[in-house]
C-alpha cells in the first residue's frame, strides 16, 4: 500500500499570502489529522477529520482551516500568513472510527517557509 | 488537558549500548494510550512502540521496551543494543481513550548513537 502523501513537500510564501496544503491518506483510511511542528512549540495538533466532518480542533487562530473530501483526501488552508507560521506541517491518517485507538501513519510533511 | 513532558532534550549513546529515554505525563483519565515515535533526520514519523494504559505488562518490540509506571505517570523507553540507525528525534505521545481524536506530544529527545 502507498503511504500517506503530502503535497507540496516544500513551499515558500510571503507574509499576507494564503496557502493550501494537501494530504492523501492511505487507501481505506478515513481519518486525517494535521499537526504543526516548530522548533519552539514542538508538535501541536491542528485538527482531525473523519468522513468529511471535523471532530476536533486544536488551539489555533481562525486563519487555519481544513476540510476533507469524500475520498478522504484532506486540505488545510492558512490565510494571511505570518512569519510564525513557518513550520513543518504533518498529516497523519488512520482507519479510525469511534473510541479506542487506531494507529496513525504520518506523511513526510510539507515544509512551509514564510518570508 | 493532558500534558507530556520529556526532560532530556538531547542524549547520546555508544553503538551497542543501552539507553533510556524518559517521559512523564499528566492526565485525569483512566483509559488512554501512550506511544513513542521516532523521527529520523529524513522527517518521516514512525511509531516505535505503544502501551495501553489498562495493560499492566510493559510493551516490547524487539530492541525497544518501555517501563510503564501508571501510578507515577511515567513512561520511559529503553533501547538495547543501540544502532546507528536509531539516531533520531524521539517523541513521547498521549492519546485519550475518550473522543478527542488527537495525539499530545512531548517536546522530544534528540538521540545520537555514536560509532
Amino acid at each position: 500500500k502507498a503511504g500517506v502523501t503530502q503535497t507540496p513537500r516544500y513551499l515558500i510564501k510571503t507574509r499576507g499570502q494564503q496557502v493550501t496544503l494537501s494530504c492523501s491518506p492511505i487507501s481505506g483510511h478515513r481519518s486525517v489529522s494535521w499537526y504543526q511542528q516548530t522548533p519552539g512549540q514542538g508538535l501541536q495538533f491542528l485538527f482531525e477529520y473523519f468522513s468529511e466532518t471535523q471532530r476536533n480542533k486544536g488551539n489555533f487562530p481562525g486563519r487555519f482551516s481544513g476540510r476533507q473530501f469524500s475520498n478522504s483526501r484532506s486540505e488545510m488552508n492558512v490565510s494571511t500568513l505570518e512569519l510564525g507560521d513557518s513550520a513543518l506541517y504533518l498529516c497523519a491518517s488512520s482507519l479510525a472510527g469511534t473510541g479506542g485507538y487506531n494507529e496513525q501513519y504520518f506523511g513526510p510533511g510539507t515544509r512551509l517557509t514564510v518570508t | 488537558a493532558q500534558t507530556v513532558t520529556q526532560s532530556q532534550p538531547e542524549m547520546s549513546v555508544q553503538e551497542a549500548e543501552t539507553v533510556t529515554l524518559s517521559c512523564t505525563y499528566d492526565t485525569s483519565e483512566s483509559n488512554y494510550y501512550l506511544f513513542w515515535y521516532k523521527q529520523p533526520p529524513s522527517r518521516q514519523m514512525i511509531l516505535v512502540i505503544r502501551q495501553e494504559a489498562y495493560k499492566q505488562q510493559n510493551a516490547t518490540e524487539n530492541r525497544f521496551s518501555v517501563n510503564f509506571q501508571k501510578a507515577a505517570k511515567s513512561f520511559s523507553l529503553k533501547i538495547s543494543d543501540s544502532q546507528l540507525g536509531d539516531t533520531a528525534m524521539y517523541f513521547c505521545a498521549f492519546y485519550s481513550g475518550g473522543s478527542n481524536y488527537k495525539l499530545t506530544f512531548g517536546k522530544g529527545t534528540l538521540l545520537t548513537v555514536n560509532p
